[in-house]
């Protein structure tokens, strides 16, 4: 059964970089025709997407956020993972890692249990 | 951007009873790029439903999801206790992808 474990900073100051990474067990980045894919939820709002990625470095991004996001996959240690930019307050939510499963439909199917990133001085 | 208005925004039913919920697009959404997530406090979102009408592996017969175009509908056939949560439509027809705003099915 595959598996996701975000690990991210806790708390960021404004204007820095947050960095995500997500941990991938019970299947392989390399072996997956999966897109990767990152995703947050503020307080009370609905999920959502930051971008996805495949091993092949192929990426999508939101593009309310594209001029700040960065993704990459690390195939030898099985993660994936996020940069974000120039962060404010607005960037303060539950960070998740997901997998976007093409075919058959389209679904995020897998979820790992996210994580709180809080923006403050 | 293509928007998912759900409505409605809380449903308040009791165990036992038929929950629907509706899902508008903003614009025409491929039946195979529309799913239904769930999502209970302090979790993450589960997948329930994808291609409109696909239910996801492990989830009960009583989650039925139809619609095509811009009108979507997720059914469940009687309520049962761990059912009260949120409930998310979300499609990949175009980037960005995007999710409703939400229906929350309350207990009455």
């Amino acid at each position: 059964q595959l598996q996701l474990q975000e690990s991210g900073p806790g708390l960021v100051k404004p204007s820095e970089t947050l960095s995500l990474t997500c941990t991938v067990s019970g299947g392989s980045i390399w072996n997956s025709d999966y897109f990767w894919a990152c995703l947050r939820q503020s307080p009370g709002q609905p999920p959502e997407w930051i971008g996805s990625i495949h091993h092949s470095d192929n990426t999508h991004y939101n593009p309310s956020l594209r001029s700040r996001v960065s993704m990459s996959v690390d195939t030898s240690k099985n993660q994936f993972s996020l940069k974000l930019t120039s962060v404010t307050a607005a960037d303060t939510a539950v960070y998740f890692c997901a997998t976007w499963d093409p075919s058959p439909g389209n679904k995020f199917d897998h979820w790992g249990r996210g994580t709180l990133v809080t923006v403050s001085s | 951007e293509i928007v998912l208005t759900q409505s409605p925004g809380t449903l308040s039913l009791s165990p036992g009873e038929r929950a629907t919920l509706s899902c508008r697009a903003s614009q025409s959404v491929s039946s195979r790029y529309l799913a239904w997530y769930q999502q209970k406090p302090g979790q993450a979102p589960s997948l329930l439903i994808y291609a409109a009408s696909s239910r996801a592996t492990g989830i009960p017969d009583r989650f039925s999801g139809s619609g095509s175009g811009t009108d979507f509908t997720l059914t469940i056939s009687r309520l049962e206790p761990e059912d009260f949560a949120v409930y998310y439509c979300q499609q990949f027809e175009t980037s960005p992808l995007t999710f409703g705003g939400g229906t929350k099915v309350e207990i009455k």
